[in-house]
């Protein structure tokens, strides 16, 4: 079983709807979680923090289930500029560093 | 310019090649990182270093090995290259002084192993 599970998609999401998903992690002892962003070829770059109050920002809202063990994004009005590949993170033990990946979610919105 | 720098962007190699994959940073973290991507799996930590002094072995270390030449310098090298090694290769930074520190990637190179 994975450290970290992600539907792959891909969710076609019509421009300007809300689409949401989830992620799994196995390691209860889990620390700290966010969000990744990935660009088709490029680099993952940071989207968002996942607190356990939950959090919002801007179109974007993360929240935390410890009990079930998941966290979940959700984006509102999507853009086409949404289109990308988001990645669970999670930091398994400590405030180290080391981070365990997802191997991502597809969104793809269209007009 | 980007605070995080990796060359070669795209590489061909041949099987059994030694190669190396160089790293530099301009955000003054002490941090840094090696990961590999491939299709359908999420990043996997091959090397982290959190000063010049420190190496550490990630999950898929065996294949590769690293130096930390400076603060801001961090290479990968795969002595010999083979097939399966075949993949797109990250260089990460971050800030051992923040808790819950961010990661900041480089653009990332592209690697071929015929």
């Amino acid at each position: 079983r994975k450290e970290v599970e992600q539907d792959p998609g891909p969710f076609n999401v019509p421009e300007g709807a809300t689409v949401a998903f989830n992620c799994t992690y196995s390691n209860s002892a889990s620390q700290s979680f966010f969000w990744y962003r990935q660009d088709c070829r490029k680099e993952p770059k940071l989207l968002m923090s996942v607190y356990s109050s939950g959090n919002e920002d801007g179109r974007f809202t993360a929240q935390l289930n410890r009990a079930s063990q998941y966290i979940s994004l959700l984006i509102r009005d999507s853009k086409l500029s949404d289109s990308a590949t988001y990645l669970c993170v999670v930091n398994m033990f400590d405030s180290w560093g080391k981070l365990q990946f997802g191997a991502g979610t597809q969104v793809v919105v269209t007009p | 310019d980007a605070d995080v720098t990796q060359t070669p962007r795209n590489r061909i190699t041949k099987t059994g090649k030694r190669i190396m994959l160089e790293c530099s940073q301009t955000k003054g973290h002490d941090r840094m990182y090696w990961y590999r991507q491939d299709p359908g799996l999420g990043l996997r930590l091959i090397y982290y270093s959190f000063d010049v002094k420190d190496i550490n072995k990630g999950e898929i270390s065996d294949g590769y090995s690293v130096s930390r030449q400076a603060q801001a310098k961090f290479s990968l090298s795969l002595e010999s290259a083979i097939p399966n090694q075949t993949a797109l290769y990250f260089c990460a930074t971050s800030d051992g002084t923040v808790t819950y520190n961010e990661q900041f990637f480089g653009p990332g190179t592209r690697l071929t192993v015929l």
